[in-house]
């Protein structure tokens, strides 16, 4: 298996711009975790999804901030307008059931200039 | 408010002897506690768990301790390898049913050789 696929994994853009990250779960996995990790508040999970569907979304920061899982094999995430201290590395994980071992992708780092 | 505390940002030991990291807990509602190795531009490694209802677990050099008076929790590695350079995160779950995990900051194993 592939494990979990994550694009782009470095993206730079500015201030006010749309954002979109990309994920692939493993297949057969059915929760789908995003985190984002910052120096400050370490890694802090954002949302998770149970086939498909999203189950709790209280991490999320803002309204600038959503996410949608609109199959099994694919999670986005996507902030609009971004804004410099959405600067992080963000990690998708998926897992077979939960709370067990989470697999995690090796993160996309966004840069808000 | 930080629920899950790894006091100790980093760690120094000499190759082949016993590497000891430390992690507490507030929230009692947290059932079940992972460890996740991760390198540089790398996403989190599972490496091993607890359920509250186990005091330790073990798997070839990795043992974790598990003590739910005092809320602690320790991951042993022995003996200490080089390649166990890294850093190195405490994770729970079952607070209110959440089935995301909530982390600690890290602790940056260094192996001398």
């Amino acid at each position: 298996d592939a494990g979990v696929i994550q694009s782009p994994r470095h993206e730079v853009t500015e201030m006010g711009q749309e954002v979109t990250l990309r994920c692939k779960p493993i297949s057969g996995h059915d929760y789908l975790f995003w985190y984002r990790q910052t120096m400050m508040r370490g890694l802090e999970l954002l949302i998770y999804f149970n086939n498909n569907v999203p189950i709790d979304d209280s991490g999320m920061p803002e309204d600038r901030f959503s996410a949608k899982m609109p199959n099994a094999s694919f999670s986005t995430l996507k902030i609009q307008p971004s804004e410099p201290r959405d600067s992080a590395v963000y990690f998708c994980a998926s897992s077979k059931t939960a709370p067990n071992e989470q697999f995690f992708g090796p993160g996309t780092r966004l840069t808000v200039l | 408010d930080q629920q899950v505390k790894q006091n100790s940002p980093s760690l120094s030991v000499q190759e082949g002897r016993i590497s000891i990291l430390n992690c507490d807990y507030t929230n009692s509602m947290f059932d079940y506690f992972l460890w996740y190795k991760k390198y540089p531009a790398e996403g989190p490694t599972f490496l091993i768990s607890i359920s509250s209802i186990k005091d330790k677990n073990e798997d070839g050099r990795f043992t974790v301790f598990l003590n739910k008076s005092a809320k602690h929790l320790s991951l042993h590695i022995v003996p200490s390898q080089p390649g166990d350079s890294a850093v190195y995160f405490c994770a729970a779950s079952g607070g209110g049913g959440a089935d995301g995990l909530t982390f600690g900051k890290g602790t940056h194993l260094i192996i001398q050789p």
